[in-house]
């Protein structure tokens, strides 16, 4: 089952513009949502996660149960915000801890 | 900042060969973690560790995948028989409780020939 879609693989905008990062889930109990990022040659690292309901780097996402989404956005996008971004999914209140992720959204962001 | 680490960066192997990736999770974590990202697709789990065994294991960690504890410091990762469809970037996680941020490995690139 399709747990976790980002239907953008890439997302281009010019510096200083707002972005928009999409990320739908279907999973029907309550989830925990993250978003990770990828810098180029960098490992996974998370960027936010939505129970901690906190700003990283500018970045925001609130999760919007009634239309099961977790879009990723930031006002005005930096150069050095390029990078790939994941969403991720995991049962809340699971024992296991496994997360389910989306094929993830590159976005460049150009000067 | 103590960081998950990952050896070899790269492997090459032949069909039919075995392969051991390693990985040193962080020093104080309990719960560790493999997933693969094949070229172009997502990333997916493979399977998860506590207590030295496994906890949850996905339909792709079949029985060709073995996962190990050696001793206090590594977890690894061994395919058995390798396939072309194993080549991938594995990763390995590690969190200091399931419910807690999982930090990531920088992967090791694995090419199956």
């Amino acid at each position: 089952a399709q747990r976790v879609t980002q239907p953008e693989k890439l997302l281009s905008v010019f510096k200083g513009a707002p972005v928009e990062l999409k990320c739908n889930y279907s999973y029907s109990g309550s989830p925990e949502l993250f978003w990770y990022v990828q810098y180029s040659r960098q490992r996974l690292q998370l960027l936010l996660r939505h129970i901690s309901r906190e700003s990283i780097k500018g970045f925001t996402a609130d999760l919007n149960k009634g239309e099961t989404s977790f879009h990723l956005k930031k006002p005005f996008a930096q150069e050095e915000d390029s990078a790939m971004y994941y969403c991720a999914l995991r049962f809340r209140g699971s024992t296991l801890g496994r997360l389910y992720f989306g094929r993830g959204t590159q976005l460049t962001v150009w000067p | 900042e103590p960081e998950v680490t990952q050896t070899p960066s790269h492997q090459v192997t032949q069909m039919g060969q075995e392969v051991i990736l390693r990985c040193v999770p962080i020093s104080n974590h309990l719960y560790f973690y493999w997933y693969r990202q094949i070229l172009g697709q997502k990333v997916e789990f493979l399977v998860s560790f506590y207590n030295n065994e496994i906890s949850e294991k996905s339909e792709i960690f079949d029985d060709q995948f073995s996962v190990e504890r050696p001793d206090g410091s590594n977890f690894t990762l061994k395919i058995r028989s390798t396939k072309l469809e194993d080549s991938a970037m594995y990763f390995c996680a590690s969190s200091r409780d399931r419910r807690e941020t999982q930090y990531f490995g920088p992967g090791t690139r694995l090419l199956v020939l």
